[in-house]
């Protein structure tokens, strides 16, 4: 099964800037999910963005998705040093079964 | 709700020895899934369940590891005999199916070190 590839593998801001975070798959991309995992903990799901859409938003967050380049973004705008986590990108394979990206490490620095 | 409970939240055994990593879904949830994450491989998905019966054991990476759910409520991750490269964070996630697609929700995990 693929993985996803997410870039950059790591990521420094200050606090107050925005972060963006690039997914992408080597065949097809479906309805893409979104979590975050704080250091020592289970994920968390932040943003489900369907095949048939192209752009979704909730609170500081805004997901893009294009299907045709099998790839998504995720930016975060106003970082806080709360959001200093970990954050994955996964596709659905099918059914039920989820395949996660590599996960890009956020710092923000207060 | 609780969340998804897992236990221990830390496991320390020498190797040989068997492992035995247990979940609590979220009631209502008829998807259970095991995952595991290391450095190495990122987040890999073992095996997944739905209404107890085993779906897709492709991931699971020998027989020395199996996994159970004899109800809605219990599943079991075993891994016997455990060896030091079995070191890793176990998930256990569960979710209800929505058509197309279903946020999972996740355990604090069970971190697995093996000497």
């Amino acid at each position: 099964s693929q993985q996803g590839e997410e870039d950059p593998q790591a990521l420094s801001i200050q606090e107050g800037e925005n972060a963006t975070m690039n997914c992408s798959y080597k065949t097809s991309i479906n309805n893409l999910q979104w979590y975050r995992q704080n250091s020592g903990r289970g994920l968390v799901h932040l943003i489900l963005i369907r095949s048939n859409e192209r752009e979704k938003h909730s609170g500081r967050l805004r997901v893009t998705l294009d299907t045709s380049k099998k790839s998504s973004s995720l930016l975060i705008t106003a970082s806080r040093a709360a959001d200093t986590a970990s954050y994955f990108c996964a596709d659905m394979e099918y059914g039920n079964k989820l395949v996660f990206g590599a996960g890009t490490i956020l710092r923000v620095k207060s | 709700d609780a969340g998804v409970i897992q236990s221990p939240r830390h496991e320390v055994t020498e190797m040989g020895q068997e492992v035995t990593l247990r979940c609590k879904p979220i009631s209502g949830h008829d998807y259970l899934f095991w995952y595991r994450q290391t450095m190495m491989r990122g987040l890999e998905l073992l095996i997944y369940f739905n209404n107890n019966v085993p779906i897709d054991d492709s991931g699971m990476p020998e027989d020395r590891f199996s996994a159970k759910m004899p109800n809605a409520s219990f599943s079991t991750l075993k891994i016997q005999p455990s060896e030091p490269r079995d070191s890793a964070v176990y998930f256990c996630a569960s979710n209800k199916w929505a058509s197309g697609a279903s946020e999972q929700y996740f355990g604090p995990g069970t971190r697995l070190t093996v000497t």
